[in-house]
C-alpha cells in the first residue's frame, strides 16, 4: 500500500527559499500526477501544483514564478522548492498522488501525506 | 484562478440528508465532468470522497453521492452522523490544465 511522508525544515526565514521533500514507500513513482496541496492556518487547501512522471509539471500561476517540483534519480523522493518566501507562504503542506481520470485530462488526489507544518518568520 | 464557491457552513440532525453545493465557471466545472469531493477532519489530512463528479472510490460510505447540473457540483451526505461533522472541500479541473479547490463548507451535525 502506497504511503507518503513529507519532510522540511519547519522554519524558514522570509526571502529564503523552503525545500521540502515527499519521501513515497510502497509503490513506484512511475506513474501517477505527484501533487503538493497546502493549507495556511485556519483557511482552505490551495493545489500548487504537480509533476507527473513523464517529467511534465504544472503549477498554480499564482504561484509558477516561484515553484519548482522535481523527483530525485531514486525515483522515490519528490521535491518541492518555492523561492523568495513571505509569511503567508506559512502553511502546512501536503504531498498527494494524483490518479489520472478516466477522461486523460486531469486527475483527482486519492492518496496522501500527513502533512507537514511550515512557518515563515525571521 | 478563483476559487470555487462552496457555502460556508452546512448543519443538519442525524438521520438528516444534507447537500454541500460548488459552484464554478465556464473555465472548469460547467465543462468537465472531473469535479472531485475531500473530507477533512481537524489536523488530518484530505481524503478522497467523490472523483469524476459522482464516483465513490472503494471503501468510501454509500452515504456519500455526487452529481452535477451546470456550472454547480453537489455532494450529498445521506443518513447524517456524527462521525460526518468535518470540512468539505470540491475541486475541479480548469481549461487551463490546473485543479482549483473550493474554500471548504463546514459540517455541524
Amino acid at each position: 500500500q502506497l504511503q507518503l511522508q513529507e519532510s522540511g525544515p519547519g522554519l524558514v526565514k522570509p526571502s529564503e527559499t523552503l525545500s521540502l521533500t515527499c519521501t513515497v514507500s510502497g509503490g513506484s513513482i512511475s506513474r501517477y500526477y505527484w501533487t503538493w496541496v497546502r493549507q495556511a492556518p485556519g483557511r482552505g487547501l490551495e493545489w500548487i501544483g504537480y509533476f507527473h512522471y513523464s517529467g511534465v509539471t504544472k503549477y498554480n500561476p499564482s504561484l509558477e514564478s516561484r515553484v519548482i517540483m522535481s523527483v530525485d534519480t531514486s525515483k522515490t523522493h519528490l521535491s518541492l522548492s518555492l523561492t523568495s518566501v513571505t509569511a503567508a507562504d506559512t502553511a502546512i503542506y501536503y504531498c498527494a498522488k494524483g490518479e489520472a481520470d478516466s477522461y486523460g485530462l486531469g486527475y483527482y488526489m486519492d492518496v496522501w501525506g500527513e502533512g507537514t507544518t511550515v512557518t515563515v518568520s525571521s | 484562478q478563483s476559487a470555487l464557491t462552496q457555502p460556508a457552513s452546512v448543519s443538519g440532525s442525524p438521520g438528516q440528508s444534507i447537500t454541500i453545493s460548488c459552484t464554478g465557471s465556464d473555465n472548469d466545472v460547467r465543462t468537465y465532468n472531473l469535479v472531485s469531493w475531500y473530507q477533512q477532519f481537524p489536523g488530518k489530512a484530505p481524503k478522497l470522497l467523490i472523483y469524476e463528479v459522482s464516483e465513490r472510490p472503494s471503501g468510501v460510505s454509500s452515504r456519500f453521492s455526487g452529481s452535477k447540473f451546470d456550472n454547480t457540483a453537489s455532494l450529498t451526505i445521506s443518513g447524517l452522523q456524527a462521525e460526518d461533522e468535518a470540512d468539505y472541500y470540491c475541486s475541479s479541473y480548469t481549461i487551463t490544465g490546473t485543479l482549483v479547490f473550493g474554500r471548504g463548507t463546514q459540517v455541524t451535525v
